[in-house]
């Protein structure tokens, strides 16, 4: 079954960090990009950042306000992905999904194609 | 960035009814639109890619059109199950970026 897992959702403080994982089964994990996509309470989804395949550069891609503060990591051997989140602020106060970008699953699907995600893990700024 | 605008925000429906909603991007994304769906509660879901593809096991009452910067999900025959809130994304240039939603009520 092609599913992926987060966790490491928490209560942080202003200024503190966290990092979240993301495990994923069911599919070729080492070819596929992968994001984190957020969702503030009551708000719409907004895209975070990306790393792409080890092939590819393993490169990372993200939006300007997390630019600096987060960073995206992976481990194919354990096919997990990180999203590592410093100088937090309320503002990151969001339930964080993990998502395929290329998973390869469907043969026309190019990039930055949202086909799998994950439940999401909650994580709360505040004091 | 590019700027995903939809409309409307919200909408009352019937189960039967079709409904369309719109998405514009600031910027041309070409084919590079993507809808997806999303529960109260849940994970949103992909619905369509290259703003016409069908994700497989999407039923075929969804439907996408569109090109440059506007586009159309339109849904034929409401179902109960479609009660939900509709995302359009571009993938054409980073950062992605997702429209504000549209929540398809019951009327």
């Amino acid at each position: 079954e092609v599913q992926l897992v987060e966790s490491g959702g928490a209560l942080v403080k202003p200024g503190g960090s966290l990092r979240l994982s993301c495990t994923a089964t069911g599919f070729t994990f080492t070819n596929a990009w992968m994001s984190w996509v957020r969702q503030a309470p009551g708000k719409g989804l907004e895209w975070v950042g990306r790393i792409k395949s080890k092939a590819d550069g393993e490169t990372n891609d993200y939006f300007g306000p997390v630019n600096g503060r987060f960073t995206i990591s992976r481990d194919d051997s354990t096919k997990t992905i990180y999203l590592h989140m410093s100088r937090l602020l309320m503002e990151d106060t969001a339930v964080y999904y993990c998502a395929t970008d290329w998973s390869g699953l469907a043969a026309d699907m190019p990039m930055a194609v949202f086909d799998v995600w994950g439940r999401g893990t909650l994580v709360t700024v505040a004091s | 960035d590019i700027q995903m605008t939809q409309s409307p925000s919200s909408l009352s429906a019937s189960v039967g009814d079709t409904v369309t909603i719109t998405c514009r991007a600031g910027h041309s994304v070409g084919t590079d639109l993507n809808w997806y769906q999303q529960k109260r509660g849940q994970a949103p879901k992909l619905l369509i890619y290259r703003a016409s593809r069908l994700r497989t096991g999407v039923p075929s009452r969804f439907s996408g059109g569109g090109s440059g910067t506007d586009f159309t999900l339109r849904i034929n025959s409401l179902q109960a199950e479609d009660f939900a809130t509709y995302y359009c994304q571009q993938s054409h240039l980073i950062p992605l970026t997702f429209g504000g939603g549209t929540a398809v009520e019951i009327k």
